[in-house]
């Protein structure tokens, strides 16, 4: 099955300890980013990945780091949480469809993160 | 940087009547405007897209149309149902770099709600 997965899917941290939210897709794309949703503010692009080790900021990607070592893979890392990063967190991963002009994209379930 | 503003915020309808969802963009070198679908408690879904080289896509009940002059998109869904009840995202992406893989900015949300 064809899929995203995020991993813990609700964590509760104080700030400052690091902490490391996992993500994994198995469909082989190239594409990979992470998002932060927030109410009244729809979904705002924290980084994004175009391959393995290129990546990119977003619009907010302060406080955040991530890596793609593998093609799988791309963890959100938070080097120093602070309660502002409080959030409902998604990854997602794409690729273009050949021979077309639409995108082959899914979400992860989302990550509810709280920092006390 | 892009901007996307959608409206309405929340939206009301009877089963059966039409619903239509509005975003505008600020960027015009945004060629790639998908539509995407958020059910309670999971990510977003992507439903429909179009690139700006089409006026209009549409597949069974939804639509998007596309005006590149001014710069605005629309969701359109006919004969609604109650399973259509959901958050509505629209998002706008630029190329980037010569790959289609640029930045993806989103609205902020339309709630739909389709009674019975």
């Amino acid at each position: 099955e064809a899929q995203v997965t995020q991993n813990p899917r609700y964590l509760i941290t104080v700030t400052g300890k690091k902490l490391t939210v996992t993500c994994s897709q198995n469909m082989n794309h190239e594409y990979m980013s992470w998002y932060r949703q927030d109410p009244g503010l729809g979904l705002r692009q924290i980084y994004y990945s175009m391959n393995v080790e290129v990546t990119d900021k977003g619009d907010v990607p302060e406080g955040y780091k991530v890596s793609r070592k593998e093609k799988r893979n791309f963890p959100l890392i938070l080097e120093s949480p602070s309660p502002n990063q409080t959030s409902l967190y998604f990854c997602a991963s794409s690729r273009r469809l050949a021979g077309g002009d639409s995108y082959e994209q899914y979400f992860g379930p989302g990550t509810r993160l709280t920092v006390t | 940087g892009e901007n996307v503003e959608q409206h309405p915020s929340t939206l009301s309808v009877q089963e059966g009547d039409s619903a239509v969802i509005k975003c505008t963009y600020s960027d015009s070198a945004s060629n790639y405007f998908p539509w995407y679908k958020q059910e309670l408690g999971k990510g977003p879904q992507l439903i429909i897209d179009i690139r700006s080289n089409v006026g209009e896509k549409k597949d069974q009940r939804i639509a998007v149309t596309l005006n590149k002059t001014a710069k605005h998109f629309s969701l359109h869904i006919t004969e609604t149902q109650p399973e259509d009840s959901a958050v509505y995202f629209c998002a706008a992406r630029a190329n980037a770099g010569g790959t289609s893989y640029g930045k993806l900015t989103f609205g902020q949300g339309t709630i739909l709600t389709v009674h019975p």
